[in-house]
């Protein structure tokens, strides 16, 4: 099982919300990690979107909209990256990322089509 | 504005050797760690070696243990990967990536075939 699963895929209008969600596999606790996330449009390297542990602990990428914003579901044992007022420039492919046991761990990714 | 620039990428044989370099430039390199990240064609990321901003420590993937080498040269503002005994499947766009992977550069296209 992977440390970190991702929806292989996701597609929403514009103007809709999506809620792309990464969930930790069972015995890692998501309430102890921080959740980065990345964007990556084709031929083109990730982009950093923002980082999210808590309310207190959260920081958002340079130049990049309120409309992306980071959250958690304990009972679900996942990190949320909500995308609100989708644009046709938000697709792309997603990743979130943690930092467990001296390396860093990517989600197998979401790839979001704006219909 | 911060740069990362990946050079050193090229076509290597099955179990050949490669240095990938990363130039930074915009910030002050020595105060931050590093990490390698790789690519293969049409497949997700995955984390390949993490460097302490002094070098002091390092971290790799189990998949390049022993065979890759991370360092830098604060002097010179670089990072550095040695990749010995390719590999296949180290076929890959090798980027460089500043902290917490902001920013990324460009990345550098390792292809390991006979």
């Amino acid at each position: 099982q992977a440390v970190l699963t991702q929806p292989s895929s996701l597609s929403a209008s514009p103007g809709a919300s999506a809620s792309l969600t990464c969930t930790l596999r069972s015995g890692i606790n998501v309430g102890t990690y921080r959740i980065y996330w990345y964007q990556q449009k084709p031929g083109s390297p990730p982009q950093y979107l923002l980082r999210y542990k808590s309310d207190s602990d959260k920081q958002q990428g340079s130049g990049v909209p309120s409309r992306f914003s980071g959250s958690k579901d304990a009972s679900a044992n996942a990190g949320i990256l909500l995308i609100s007022g989708l644009q046709s420039e938000d697709e792309a492919d997603y990743y979130c990322m943690i930092w467990h046991s001296s390396a860093y761990v990517f989600g197998t990714g979401t790839k979001v089509t704006v219909l | 504005q911060v740069q990362l620039v990946e050079s050193g990428g090229g076509l290597v044989k099955p179990g050949g050797s490669l240095r990938l370099s990363c130039a930074a430039s915009g910030f002050t390199f020595s105060d931050y760690y590093m990490s390698w990240i790789r690519q293969a064609p049409g497949k997700g990321l995955e984390w390949v070696s993490y460097i302490s901003s002094s070098g002091s420590t390092i971290y790799y993937a189990d998949s390049v243990k022993g065979r890759f080498t991370i360092s830098r040269d604060n002097a010179k503002n670089s990072l550095y990967l040695q990749m010995n005994s390719l590999r296949a499947e180290d076929t890959a766009v090798y980027y460089c990536a500043r902290g917490g992977m902001n920013p990324w550069g460009q990345g550098t296209l390792v292809t390991v075939s006979s």
